[in-house]
């Protein structure tokens, strides 16, 4: 069965501060698709980034860079020089690598960047 | 207009009522699907359709009924629901129903039964 854990409930910084928010993951497959999702106080979740299980690359996309780690089933998401706008609900999520897409989710970080 | 829209955004409902979740995307999806955001549990998927057909029935109680007329609308009926139904029901679409695809979420509606 597939599982995600995200340990880290809820965290506080203050702005400006780098914050990482963690992300393991349980696969039976070899191949898969894993995801960060944004979830603001509207309560949509937004689309941030997708990985596939062959590509071990990190990446960097402004201030937003992840770090995915297949030997500690691991798939990090840093924010630098962290924002008030920053703060939402965050959700690691991963997907079976064919057939209709099941998103598993992990129990989301809710982050608080104070002023 | 957005991508995905949820109507109603909000809703009370008692345990002997029938009321419909309405669910719309304007983004040329052929997949749409239903998760369910409680308090206390991770988001969990319900349903899925592509081209309108059901692929994925997450083992949900009867008492939650999809119906998906065409590629741009999804319905959740609701009737007979248990207070434990309460909940942020999110609606989402994306290109097709590949693990790959990234989903497209709506605002939610949420759910409170009395």
């Amino acid at each position: 069965a597939q599982k995600v854990t995200q340990a880290q409930t809820e965290i506080s910084v203050v702005e400006k501060e780098d914050v990482t928010l963690d992300c393991v993951y349980e696969t039976r497959d070899t191949t898969y698709y894993l995801f960060w999702y944004k979830q603001p106080p509207s309560g949509e979740l937004v689309f941030l980034i997708r990985r596939n299980s062959f590509d071990e690359q990190n990446e960097i996309s402004g201030r937003y860079s992840w770090n995915f780690q297949k030997s500690t089933s691991s798939f990090n998401f840093t924010i630098t020089a962290s924002q008030v706008v920053d703060s939402a609900v965050y959700f690691c999520a991963l997907s079976e690598f064919q057939g209709a897409q099941k998103l598993v989710f992990g129990q989301g970080t809710r982050l608080t960047i104070n002023p | 207009e957005t991508g995905v829209t949820q109507t109603p955004r909000h809703l009370v409902m008692g345990m002997t009522n029938k009321k419909s979740l309405k669910c719309e995307q304007h983004l040329g999806h052929n997949a749409m699907y239903w998760y369910k955001q409680s308090a206390k549990k991770p988001l969990e998927l319900m349903f899925v359709y592509s081209l309108e057909e059901r692929v994925e029935n997450n083992s949900v109680p009867s008492r939650f009924s999809p119906e998906c007329p065409n590629s741009s609308h999804l319905f959740l009926h609701l009737h007979t629901l248990q207070p434990e139904d309460s909940a942020l029901y999110l609606c989402a679409s994306s290109q097709d129903a590949g693990g790959s695809d990234e989903a497209f979420f709506g605002q939610g509606t949420r759910l409170t039964v009395v």
